[in-house]
């Protein structure tokens, strides 16, 4: 089963608008990792928020993370069309170190 | 070159074959995994790897076995491949830290087994 669900699974903004992409997850992690597909290649790493962090920022991007909701969430704000692509969030479980995926967001950008 | 090199990169079969999809690195990580992607499902692990003596089970081991022939390199194989084992293969490395680190994703292989 998934350990990470993503919450929507498609959304469609206009360019320049703001985008907010939800994960819940089930188990205490050490950290939360968002990830970023195009389609049909492989996924790469946005950013890493550790248990004990609450907001973390990267450009762009500011990702939340509220443990006893077992919840995150990605902001891309001022969007632009490239970057339409699959947003995954990624847990590890307390005690494992690998990574379990959710299902995804699939961000559309239109110009 | 990539850091994370899948070969082939797309291979169409027929049930019953043998497959091995091979993936190598050069980032000088002990970790590797296999992950499986399926529409609408997401990624899911098949098997991972944290040095050449390790191999563990993912979720969704059962039909895949792995050989992991030295730091860079880990193949999986499909023994005796089946229609719903059509989908894209994902080779993926790690630093070895204490907690799990940031994925580097090969480009995919793309597998239909007709």
């Amino acid at each position: 089963s998934q350990q990470g669900e993503e919450d929507p699974q498609a959304l469609s903004i206009q360019e320049g608008e703001n985008a907010t992409m939800n994960c819940s997850y089930k188990t205490s992690i050490n950290n939360l990792q968002w990830y970023r597909q195009n389609s049909g290649r492989g996924l790469v790493h946005l950013i890493l928020i550790r248990s004990n962090e609450r907001e973390k920022h990267s450009g762009r991007l500011r990702v939340t993370l509220d443990t006893s909701k077992k919840s995150s969430s990605l902001l891309i704000t001022a969007s632009r069309a490239a970057d339409t692509a699959s947003y995954f969030c990624a847990t590890d479980g307390y005690s494992s170190y690998k990574l379990i995926f959710g299902s995804g967001t699939r961000l559309l950008v239109r110009p | 070159d990539a850091d994370v090199t899948q070969t082939p990169r797309n291979r169409i079969t027929k049930t019953g074959k043998r497959i091995m999809l091979e993936c190598s690195q050069t980032k000088g990580h002990d970790r590797m995994y296999w992950y499986r992607q399926d529409p609408g499902l997401g990624l899911r692990l098949i098997y991972y790897s944290f040095d050449v003596k390790d191999i563990n089970k993912g979720e969704i081991s059962d039909g895949y076995s792995v050989s992991r022939q030295a730091q860079a390199k880990f193949s999986l194989s499909l023994e005796s491949a089946i229609p719903n084992q059509t989908a894209l293969y994902f080779c993926a490395t790690s630093a070895g830290t204490g907690e799990a680190g940031e994925l580097f994703f090969g480009e995919g292989s793309r597998l239909t087994v007709l």
